[in-house]
């Protein structure tokens, strides 16, 4: 069974604090790490797709890192603001073109 | 336009009926899936087809039928409905199939089983 964890489960911070999250996976047969921002009552959004060790990707305020040898990435937010509030998404891929989804960190930030 | 879009957004209906969700996608890709979102809020795939193909079938009961007509294009229909399918349900289209390009969601389609 491959299992996807994410943690912590949910986050509270103030407006302008930095944060950042986990996101622990299998590290045997990986293929593809997948960040998705997820906002109430809207579909889950990508925000980075990353394949190899080392990887790093920035979209703005937001920027990942991913290390396939130990089985972890981790989401940073630099200075939150009250719409980066959101359930933040990994999911998994190891080769058979199946996403294994963790259960994602809710993320509320106060202005 | 949405570029991935799903009907309907609700379904209430009773315990052994048959409903179909629909799905449609505009941004040409070849691979479409279908998630459910469990009582714990992950998300599961069930089915994924590529170019009308079906490539992925997870172990969802007999009662879960998906249909590709073409591929833009992949309907769910589920017979017999039974209590514990009422979950809500979101069909992705993707670039690849093997993972590695981006999944684009519907915004879900919730289903109430009575």
């Amino acid at each position: 069974i491959l299992n996807v964890e994410q943690s912590p489960q949910s986050l509270h911070v103030q407006e302008g604090d930095s944060t950042n999250f986990t996101c622990s996976f299998p590290s045997s047969n990986f293929y593809a790490l997948h960040w998705y921002r997820w906002e109430t009552a809207k579909s889950p959004e990508a925000l980075f797709v990353m394949t190899l060790n080392g990887d790093e990707k920035k979209k703005g305020r937001i920027s990942a890192t991913l290390n396939t040898k130990e089985g972890y990435s981790y989401l940073y937010i630099k200075g939150s603001q009250p719409e980066d509030s959101a359930t933040y998404l990994c999911a998994f891929n190891n080769q058979g073109g199946k996403l294994i989804f963790g259960q994602g960190t809710e993320l509320s930030v106060k202005p | 336009d949405t570029a991935v879009s799903q009907t309907p957004k609700y379904l209430v209906t009773q315990m052994g009926n048959d409903k179909s969700i629909k799905c449609e996608q505009n941004l040409g890709h070849d691979t479409m899936y279908w998630y459910k979102q469990d009582s714990k809020k992950f998300l599961k795939i069930m089915f994924s087809y590529n170019n009308k193909e079906l490539i992925i079938n997870e172990t969802v009961p007999n009662r879960f039928s998906p249909k590709s007509p073409d591929k833009a294009h992949l309907n769910l229909h589920i017979n017999s409905l039974e209590l514990g399918d009422s979950a809500v349900y979101f069909c992705a289209s993707s670039p690849t199939s093997g993972g590695t390009g981006e999944l684009f969601f519907g915004e879900g389609s919730r289903l109430t089983v009575l």
